[in-house]
């Protein structure tokens, strides 16, 4: 399986950009590029996901590097509700043969100071 | 609001015991999916039904059986659990089981065992 690499945890300041990176150097052409984030005692959130364009929707944009092997999910202006654990998780289409779930790794834990 | 309901929120249970967790989506989600977080791994893909069928089992031990008797709700069957089995299991749904859709979490049901 693709693996991804995120830092462990990293701060911003309330009202900044944040950019928050991950490297996955054995991405496959078929594996989508996934993020979600967990707030504290939820279940994890859907952010964004793409393929090779960068794409934009209300909650973020990914920036996917041209060889695909890093992306960087960014945040426009971190307010303090952002404080999450945030996952880039690696996802194969379909093929028929079986399914798959999603496979979390230990994501980054992002801090907002205030 | 999460669209993905899961009942009990709380669980504590003796190993000889038996219980259910519920999951309810009314999102017209073809697809749902058991997860288990534990405090010191990442989250680890348990089952996953496709309109009602099992299509995935990650060697889950015997004493955990899903049950999808619509494309609904979702069971997880427990009995004769271990101290080890103590954690959150999340459930969620997606249009389809492919991994390019998102995935919509509940919020866990949190499982203590004593």
């Amino acid at each position: 399986d693709a693996k991804t690499t995120q830092p462990n945890s990293m701060e911003s300041n309330e009202e900044e950009p944040v950019h928050l990176p991950c490297n996955h150097s054995t991405i496959s052409g078929t594996d989508y590029i996934h993020w979600y984030r967990q707030l504290p005692s939820q279940g994890p959130e859907y952010v964004i996901h793409g393929l090779t364009s960068n794409v934009n929707n209300r909650m973020a944009s990914l920036a996917i590097a041209e060889d695909r092997k890093s992306s960087t999910l960014i945040l426009h202006r971190a307010t303090l509700r952002d404080a999450a654990v945030y996952y880039c998780i690696l996802g194969l289409m379909y093929s028929g043969g079986g399914a798959d779930g999603l496979t979390f790794g230990k994501g980054t834990h992002l801090i907002i100071q205030p | 609001e999460t669209g993905v309901t899961q009942t009990p929120r709380h669980l504590v249970m003796g190993m000889t015991n038996k219980k259910s967790l519920k999951c309810e989506q009314h999102l017209g989600h073809n697809a749902m999916y058991w997860y288990k977080q534990s405090a010191k791994k990442p989250l680890e893909l348990m089952f996953v039904y496709s309109l009602e069928e099992r299509v995935e089992n990650n060697s889950v031990p015997s004493r955990f059986s899903p049950e999808c008797p619509n494309s609904s709700h979702l069971f997880l069957h427990l009995h004769t659990l271990q101290p080890e089995d103590s954690a959150l299991y999340l459930c969620a749904s997606s249009q389809d089981f492919l991994v390019n859709q998102p995935q919509h979490f509940g919020d866990g049901t949190r499982l203590s065992i004593l």
